[in-house]
């Protein structure tokens, strides 16, 4: 079993529409949650980290829950420019970041 | 902003070859990270280091080398290239300490071996 497992997708959605992602892990001693976004043919780039509170950064909002070892995404009102592949990302420390495979979006006119 | 270089973007290379990549990072940053990311599996650590002239083995350093001889720049070495190392390699740094530190990526050197 993989460590962080994400749906890979495509996800396919109209301009302007809410979707989410989950993202699932397997070892209970991780610390730190992130989100980060690749473009393609790019390299990956925080687009936020994931606190046990939830967080929210304008039409993004991430959310941790513990007890069932899993993180989520959701992305309001989409946008064209949000088409990228989002990937999970946790961590037991500074120097130990797994990453998942991604989840592909594509947000069509 | 942080800025991290690798040396090629493309790089096509021989069976059997040592193959070097090259990283640098001039932010000063201590964590000094290389990934290889394959369709599918995303991004897997091959090695890193915390310090100048330490490493340690990430996931998958079989066939792998590194080298960190400067705080700024670390080296991903092929010893002996072989196909199943085509794949896009990416080089990281992060700044020592916390649990919320950022990764900063350089743009990646896609590595196909023949």
């Amino acid at each position: 079993r993989k460590e962080v497992e994400q749906d890979p997708g495509p996800f396919n959605v109209p301009e302007g529409a809410t979707v989410a992602f989950n993202c699932t892990y397997s070892n209970s001693a991780s610390q730190s949650f992130f989100w980060y976004r690749q473009d393609c043919r790019k390299e990956p780039k925080l687009l936020m980290s994931v606190y046990s509170s939830g967080n929210e950064d304008g039409r993004f909002t991430a959310q941790l829950n513990r007890a069932s070892q899993y993180i989520s995404l959701l992305i309001r009102d989409s946008k064209l420019s949000d088409s990228a592949t989002y990937l999970c990302v946790v961590s037991y420390n500074n120097n130990d970041m797994r990453f998942g495979a991604g989840t592909r979006l594509t947000v069509k006119p | 902003d942080v800025k991290v270089t690798q040396s090629s973007r493309y790089l096509v290379k021989r069976t059997g070859e040592k193959v070097f990549l090259e990283c640098v990072q001039d932010m000063d940053h201590e964590n000094m990270f290389w990934y290889r990311q394959d369709p599918g599996l995303g991004l897997r650590l091959i090695y890193f280091s915390y310090d100048v002239k330490m490493k340690e083995k990430g996931d998958i350093p079989e066939g792998y080398s590194v080298s960190r001889e400067k705080k700024e720049r670390f080296s991903l070495i092929l010893e002996s290239a072989s196909t199943n190392q085509t794949s896009m390699y990416l080089c990281a740094s992060s700044p020592w300490g916390g649990t919320n530190e950022k990764l900063f990526f350089g743009s990646g050197t896609q590595l196909s071996v023949l």
